[in-house]
């Protein structure tokens, strides 16, 4: 119950495409949902976050979808860009707890 | 832009020694936290500590485990008799204040492989 399932594990898209990567939960308990960046050699950073009251989080070009009936939120990237290419872990956790529970996450080629 | 920083980054140890990983969280930040990422998984969160002690640990934080934070500055993690399955990435990380409302903000990771 303490899992977040992500899908892909990897996906490669042209300039410009729009990837989707997407993750489920069991747990009617999480509460906030950031999902992270991490480039080769360097750790994960903060890209957005999303609670269950909004159903859609937007910032520049990354939005959250997230549709709390059926347990799932997904990433878009808009407009993709080669600088894009990382790996990408959505995440989840429990009000009051300090832990992060985090997929396994997907890494992203986005071709010139 | 203040970073998390993490010593060594890559550590290769015998079976049964003992290591120790540093890390220098951001100079404002209260909370800290380490997590490991065994090759191919996910990351998993192993504790957080606050004031001193420990606020919250995983069910992979065991005996084997321990935190300190020696001075102003630095937070270590040691592990005293490494296995073949410590063998992982591990991050620091920090915040302002605990829940993770507030970003956690991760340093590069220190890769561990025993031998």
């Amino acid at each position: 119950q303490q899992q977040v399932k992500q899908s892909p594990q990897s996906l490669i898209v042209q300039k410009g495409g729009i990837p989707i990567i997407n993750c489920a939960y069991e747990n009617t308990a999480f509460d906030y949902f950031p999902w992270y960046q991490q480039f080769p050699g360097k750790g994960p950073a903060l890209l957005i976050a999303i609670r269950p009251d909004v159903s859609e989080k937007k910032e520049g070009r990354f939005t959250i979808s997230f549709n709390k009936s059926a347990k799932q939120f997904s990433l878009h990237i808009m407009d993709s860009q080669p600088g894009d290419s990382a790996t990408y872990f959505c995440a989840a956790s429990i009000g009051g707890s300090e832990k992060l529970v985090f997929g396994k996450g997907t890494k992203l080629t986005v071709n010139p | 832009e203040p970073e998390v920083t993490q010593t060594p980054s890559h550590q290769v140890t015998q079976m049964g020694q003992e290591v120790i990983l540093r890390c220098v969280p951001i100079s404002n930040h209260l909370y800290f936290y380490w997590y490991r990422q065994i090759l191919g998984q996910k990351v998993e969160f192993l504790v957080s500590f606050y004031n001193n002690e420990i606020s919250e640990k995983s069910e992979i934080f065991d005996d084997q485990f321990s935190v300190e934070r020696p001075d102003g500055s630095n937070f270590t993690l040691k592990i005293r008799s490494t296995k073949l399955e410590d063998s992982a990435m591990y991050f620091c990380a920090s915040s302002r204040q605990g829940a993770v409302r507030e970003t956690q903000y991760f340093g590069p990771g220190t890769r561990l492989l025993v031998l």
